[in-house]
């Protein structure tokens, strides 16, 4: 079973521009969630999809935002890049986001604003 | 207040040997779920054990056991036998709550190192 997929897996960037990034939940796997991780700030949860709905959003102002397709698939979107955007976004799935349930991350895109 | 604390920003270890990781954690929610992943140099987070609020016994999985303490909120990660491919970026995290509203909460992690 493939497990989850993040494209692409670097990223640069300018400051003003946008980026679109991927992530294909393991097979089945219905919750997706996003995660920041950033020297400073550590791992920070965006948000999470389910059934193609929002379901929770973490403090990130209103430039992140996403999308989850009917195939489960996910995308995630930062316009007007900032320089303190530059950090690796993981992408997580799980069955159905409920109690217990166990996420899977992908490996992650590392994203570069110069 | 962190919900998750890791004081351990680094650890050694002697190859074969056991070692703890500590994590301390903060809730008022009597329903939350604790989970440790490894983060190897490649980035990817790696699921290695989760322990549930409600759960009686302590968690293991492998040679990944979870020395749960409900009363001092404290679920510490013993790695038995460590080996060379265990030194990597340890996280302790928690998810609260039922229903849709949950989300991890990671702590600082501990990087472990494991010496041959």
């Amino acid at each position: 079973k493939a497990g989850v997929t993040q494209t692409p897996r670097y990223l640069i960037k300018t400051r003003g521009q946008q980026v679109t990034l991927s992530c294909s939940p393991i097979s089945g796997h219905r919750s997706v969630s996003w995660y920041q991780q950033t020297p400073g700030q550590g791992l920070q949860f965006l948000f999470e999809y389910f059934s193609e709905t929002q379901r929770n959003k973490g403090n990130f102002p209103g430039r992140f935002s996403g999308r989850q397709f009917s195939n489960s698939r996910s995308e995630m979107n930062v316009s007007t890049l900032e320089l303190g955007d530059s950090a690796l976004y993981l992408c997580a799935s799980s069955l159905a986001g409920i109690e217990g349930e166990k996420l899977f991350f992908g490996s992650g895109t590392q994203l570069s604003v110069l | 207040a962190q919900k998750i604390t890791q004081t351990q920003p680094g650890m050694f270890v002697q190859e074969k040997e056991a070692v703890t990781l500590d994590c301390t954690y903060d809730t008022s929610d009597p329903s939350y779920g604790l989970f440790w992943y490894k983060q190897p140099s490649s980035g990817e987070m790696i699921f290695l054990i989760y322990q549930g609020s409600y759960d009686q016994q302590n968690a293991t999985e492998g040679r990944y056991s979870l020395n749960f303490q409900k009363a001092r909120k404290s679920a510490n990660l013993v790695i038995s036998a460590s080996q060379l491919g265990d030194s990597a970026m340890y996280f302790c995290a928690m998810r609260e709550g039922k229903g849709s509203a949950r989300q991890l909460t990671f702590g600082s992690g501990t990087q472990l190192t494991v010496l041959p």
